[in-house]
């Protein structure tokens, strides 16, 4: 299947700093990547569709001014997590979905966010 | 009502025996359908996809899919206890792009 690569895995930042999450798709063009979000022992939950070259989606209920995405190319989108909080702590996912294909998605490997 | 809905389990099943998963979606225009499984703090891995009536086999895993109920089903035969994981359901709708996820099955398979 396609690969999708995330990074960083890990961060751990203070309150109030803003972290960058990016996701690549390595052996194809995505231009559309989907960014979750997974609290502990919960579902994934889409928070934005990220469009290559147009402004994000974003879903009911997600602050697009905190949740910053940007996709300036067929293989890259980045999530900024502006000014974070403890409650911003979450495992966060992105995907990529490969236009060959029949509309599966495929995972990075996703980033552990700890606000402290 | 939730658009695609699972029981969180755990469901517990002995080693070698089958595990039977089931997911029921609320959309009728959902077309296709995909079983993930995510291992503890990881990120899902695609499994199967499924998007016509009936069975569809690879190896040990089998989904099934009944679009008048509404339901996509995962069998996983002869489990080992390396399929314990998280089994996520998923659907997509004819003309959208995005994925809606179940809450997840939790498998335990023990020895």
């Amino acid at each position: 299947g396609a690969v999708v690569s995330q990074h960083p895995s890990r961060v751990i930042c203070k309150s109030g700093t803003s972290v960058k999450i990016e996701c690549r798709s390595l052996d194809f063009q995505a231009t559309t990547m989907f960014w979750y979000r997974q609290f502990p022992k919960q579902s994934l939950m889409l928070m934005a569709t990220s469009n290559e070259g147009s402004k994000a989606t974003y879903e009911q209920g997600v602050e697009k001014d905190k949740f910053l995405i940007n996709h300036a190319s067929l293989t890259l989108s980045t999530l900024t997590v502006t000014s974070a909080h403890p409650e911003d702590s979450s495992f966060y996912i992105c995907s990529a979905r490969d236009g060959q294909g029949i509309g599966e998605l495929f995972f990075g490997e996703g980033s552990r966010l700890t606000v402290l | 009502q939730k658009e695609v809905e699972q029981n969180s389990g755990p469901l517990s099943v002995p080693e070698g025996a089958i595990a039977s998963l089931n997911c029921t979606y609320s959309d009728r225009g959902s077309q296709s359908f995909f079983w993930y499984r995510q291992y503890s703090g990881k990120s899902p891995e695609l499994i199967m996809f499924i998007y016509s009536n009936g069975d569809k086999e690879d190896g040990r895993f089998t989904a099934q899919l009944n679009k008048a109920s509404q339901y996509v089903s995962l069998l996983i035969r002869d489990s080992q206890p390396s399929d314990s994981a998280t089994y996520l359901c998923a659907v997509r709708v004819a003309a959208g792009n995005k994925l809606t996820f179940g809450g997840g099955t939790r498998v335990l398979v023990k020895p």
